[in-house]
């Protein structure tokens, strides 16, 4: 069974930080891993898509990063805004033709001015 | 022009009633979902359907009763509601065949609050 682990689960920074999120997957057999964000009450908006073959994966000032052998990902923020707050989450996809989402629980960002 | 698509967006029902979310998709997709997010904010499968075809029935109540009429629609309904199922319900679609990009796209939430 696929756990999704997301570290810390909860992030408050000042804007201008450069902000890691960590995503962690107990079955490194993945097919592709996905970023998303959700802001509080609206639904989830997708932000990278990697595929396993692929180490990272690059979005204006977003960076993320896959380790699959090791289970990891890394969702990397540059130069962080107050539009940046939302709660990110980290799924990944285990077979593509059932195309199910396995979800951590995300990482809540407040960035204040 | 939104990708996917639920309604409604607020859903605030009395115990014992029966309700429908509905859901479509306009990006040409295979295969829909729905997720459930809980009040922890968790977020796991229910349902998918590939080509009106029921592929994945998670350990959900017989009381939810996936139908997607056309590969572009999935409702919900969901019959005798009870308090516990008050959450946020995710439609949301994929393409799981032909060794395409398989991205996933969410709509915006369906909150069901029991009463």
């Amino acid at each position: 069974k696929q756990e999704v682990t997301q570290i810390p689960a909860a992030l408050s920074v000042p804007e201008g930080e450069n902000l890691v999120l960590n995503c962690s997957f107990t079955d490194s057999a993945i097919y592709n891993l996905q970023w998303f964000r959700q802001d509080p009450g609206k639904g989830l908006t997708s932000l990278l898509l990697i595929q396993s073959s692929q180490r990272e994966q690059t979005s204006g000032r977003l960076n993320a990063s896959l380790d699959k052998s090791s289970g990891r990902s890394t969702l990397y923020i540059a130069a962080s805004q107050p539009g940046d707050s939302a709660t990110y989450l980290c799924a990944v996809l285990l077979d593509s033709t059932l195309g199910r989402l396995y979800f951590g629980r995300g990482t809540q960002l407040t960035v204040w001015p | 022009d939104t990708a996917v698509s639920q309604t409604p967006k607020y859903l605030v029902t009395q115990m014992g009633n029966d309700k429908s979310i509905k859901c479509e998709q306009n990006l040409g997709h295979d295969t829909m979902y729905w997720y459930k997010q809980d009040s922890k904010k968790f977020l796991k499968i229910m349902f998918s359907y590939n080509n009106k075809e029921l592929i994945i029935n998670e350990t959900v109540p017989n009381r939810f009763s996936p139908k997607s009429p056309d590969k572009a629609h999935l409702n919900l309904h969901i019959n005798s509601l009870e308090l516990g199922d008050s959450a946020v319900y995710f439609c949301a679609s994929s393409q799981t065949t032909g060794g395409m990009n398989t991205e996933a796209f969410f709509g915006q939430g369906t909150r069901l609050t029991v009463v």
